[in-house]
């Protein structure tokens, strides 16, 4: 069965700083990987999407992330962090028929002034 | 199109009593899903539509949930005799085939506290 991890439960980082969130997947087929952010008590908000093609994919708010097939991974990055980026971060793999969507457990970030 | 919309918000109920939960997806989008959230976790999948269709439930839904889409639009989440740990976000999100169902958008969520 697939699964995602986040090996980061909380993390915290200075505005301005450059930001890296970790995330692994376990999948049989092509996965299907994708960030969201979640703010408190707002739902999910799609930040990007790898299906296949260029494994450097750009995203909303100025994020990006990398998949790496070797590495079962499939990290976010940000190269300077704003205050409004403090929220809970979830990657989550899925299949192309839209069904079996697994989320990890996410990764709370806090962002100092 | 506003999104996905999910009503109530917030929802407190004592435990025994039922509760029901309306998502209201954006239109013309023919998957609507259901997901559970707990503190501190991501979403669990519950069950999700095609259209009116229930396609596929999760183990975690259990006989005192049920879901409904008659119409193929909206759809209602009820929950039978609620228990303390029922308390959790309940999700929903829709999907279009055109964006081939991989990109789910989500709603709000309905907050569900039982006391």
């Amino acid at each position: 069965a697939q699964s995602v991890t986040q090996p980061d439960i909380h993390i915290t980082v200075s505005e301005g700083a450059s930001l890296e969130l970790r995330c692994n997947y376990s999948y049989g087929a092509t996965p299907y990987l994708f960030w969201y952010v979640q703010s408190p008590g707002q739902g999910l908000q799609l930040l990007l999407k790898y299906f296949s093609g260029d494994t450097l994919v750009q995203g909303i708010k100025g994020f990006e992330a990398e998949f790496k097939r070797s590495q079962s991974s499939f990290n976010l990055r940000k190269p300077s962090v704003h205050w409004s980026d403090a929220a809970e971060y979830f990657c989550a793999v899925g299949d192309n028929y839209g069904q079996n969507f697994v989320f990890g457990p996410g990764t709370r970030l806090s962002v100092l002034p | 199109d506003t999104g996905v919309s999910q009503n109530p918000r917030h929802k407190i109920t004592k435990r025994g009593q039922n509760v029901t939960f309306r998502c209201d997806p954006i239109s013309e989008h023919n998957r609507l899903y259901w997901y559970r959230q707990t503190l501190g976790q991501g979403p669990e999948f519950l069950t999700y539509f095609q259209n009116e269709a229930q396609l596929e439930k999760s183990r975690l839904l259990s006989d005192r949930f049920s879901a409904e889409r008659p119409k193929g639009s909206f759809s209602t989440l009820e929950i039978q005799r609620t228990e303390q740990g029922d308390s959790a976000m309940y999700l929903c999100a829709s999907s279009d085939r055109l964006a081939g169902y991989n990109e789910q958008f989500f709603g709000p969520g309905t907050r569900l506290t039982v006391l």
